[in-house]
């Protein structure tokens, strides 16, 4: 099955809140990668965890890796309605060269 | 920079009629990636070239599919003859072990409707 699964697949939540949304990934990595897509739009990088980080903070983006678990977390502080989108995670192996295998996604939606 | 271009944005055709969609990858990246996108089966890989050279074209659904890099500063990907399943989102990316550690840059993409 596919590297880099998201959970959940969707969320709704309202502004003010934070949001959590999960990766699991089955081999091992150099770096694990978070990306986000407005609708109609290309995905755009967010934020990049090696696998010898255990935690990074970008802004309001917290993201936590386990590798121990092939897992990673994304968490959005004090979520804003233009955080509505999608969020990926991609992961590159040790022998993936310049390749990311990239999750089904999370759908995020920040009511107002 | 511009970041990557690609054309056109969208892309209107009937069934059996050549598609060719073009990429611009950012200046001094080595490596190019094709995808697809489609809600049923979400972002697929098609085909990346590193140094210009197709490394890995296995995502490639079927030989209608054709991709090309004849120089760092362009990309096509080719369908002939299209058909109506093709239909999805084509993006092109582009990205620099050297420069960001395989920070994938993405295109707006193209919309493809075959009818």
């Amino acid at each position: 099955s596919q590297q880099g699964e998201e959970d959940p697949q969707a969320l709704s939540i309202q502004e003010g809140e934070n949001a959590t949304m999960n990766c699991s990934y089955k081999t091992s990595i150099n770096n694990l990668q978070w990306y986000r897509q407005n609708s109609g739009r290309g995905l755009v990088h967010l934020i990049l965890i090696r696998s010898n980080e255990r935690e990074k903070h970008s802004g309001r983006l917290r993201v936590t890796l386990d590798t121990s678990k092939k897992s990673s977390s994304l968490l959005i502080t004090a979520s804003r309605a233009a955080d509505t989108a999608s969020y990926f995670c991609a992961t590159d192996g040790e022998t993936s060269g310049s390749r990311l295998t990239f999750g089904e996604g999370t759908q995020l939606t920040v009511n107002p | 920079d511009a970041g990557v271009i690609q054309s056109p944005r969208h892309e209107v055709t009937e069934m059996g009629q050549e598609v060719t969609l073009r990429c611009k990858p950012i200046s001094g990246h080595n490596s190019l990636f094709w995808y697809r996108q489609t809600m049923m089966r979400g972002l697929e890989l098609l085909i990346y070239f590193n140094n210009n050279v197709p490394i890995d074209d296995s995502g490639m659904p079927e030989d209608r599919f054709s991709a090309k890099m004849p120089n760092a500063s362009f990309s096509t990907l080719k369908i002939q003859p299209s058909e109506p399943r093709d239909s999805a989102v084509y993006f092109c990316a582009s990205s620099s072990f050297t420069i960001a550690k395989n920070i994938q840059y993405f295109g707006a993409g193209t919309r493809l409707s075959v009818l």
